[in-house]
């Protein structure tokens, strides 16, 4: 079982449209992050979080906005995507980040998305 | 940007034998960590490795950190096929203040029961 939740877990949409992937941990961590993952292909980041505040923006296209409305929630808004951008997004978690070493990262099971 | 290469892509073993993955760097790492991910599921945290020449153990599994701390293993004794799923190894990204992890491309073990 994760202790991260992500929904959907699976998204079928169009080129046009608008969509929204949620991300929610409540184990107090203060950094969330954004992942793409695609086929047979590491965790490739996207964004940090720190203190719901953007710490990293990996030169995302804009047509993924985040969000981090409280500690507890991360949001990846999607817009007028692109085939290429079909991938499995992975959110994940860890207590602190940007000081002494890297936490351990807690994934969650992440959302299979499809651009028709 | 700071690379960790991953050798071997892949491997197949038969049940009951070992399997051994390797992480290297070009520069010194700071830690190193270890995520499994199993077919369908999402990484998962294995360990961290942070001294020199660091060895833990988890059953049976064995982590090692180099002398340099520019490489790393992982070896499983006796593999299972509950052992099946994608090992990757994980560093801080090369820079001053860099946070960032770089996922090393991952060795994906096949168990032949």
């Amino acid at each position: 079982d994760t202790e991260v939740t992500q929904t959907p877990k699976h998204l079928v949409m169009g080129m046009t449209n608008k969509k929204s992937l949620k991300c929610e941990q409540h184990m107090g961590h203060r950094a969330m992050y954004w992942y793409k993952q695609k086929a047979k292909k590491p965790p490739e980041l996207m964004f940090v979080y720190s203190y719901e505040k953007l710490s990293i923006n990996e030169s995302v296209p804009s047509r993924f906005s985040p969000e981090c409305p409280n500690s507890s929630l991360l949001n990846l808004h999607l817009h007028a995507l692109q085939p290429e951008d079909s991938a499995l997004y992975l959110c994940a978690s860890s207590p602190r980040w940007g000081t002494g070493n890297n936490q351990p990262q807690h994934f969650g099971d992440g959302t299979r998305l499809s651009i028709l | 940007g700071q690379q960790v290469m991953q050798i071997p892509q892949y491997q197949h073993v038969q049940e009951g034998e070992d399997f051994t993955t390797y992480c290297n760097s070009s520069t010194t790492l700071s830690n190193i960590q270890w995520y499994k991910q199993r077919p369908g599921g999402h990484p998962v945290f294995l360990i961290q490795l942070v001294k020199s020449g660091e060895v833990k153990k988890q059953k049976r599994l064995t982590f090692q950190f180099g002398e340099a701390k520019k490489n790393s293993s992982l070896h499983i004794t006796a593999t299972q096929t509950t052992d099946v799923g994608t090992y990757f190894c994980a560093g801080p990204r090369s820079g001053a203040g860099s946070y960032q992890l770089t996922f090393g491309k991952g060795t994906k073990l096949s168990v032949i029961p």
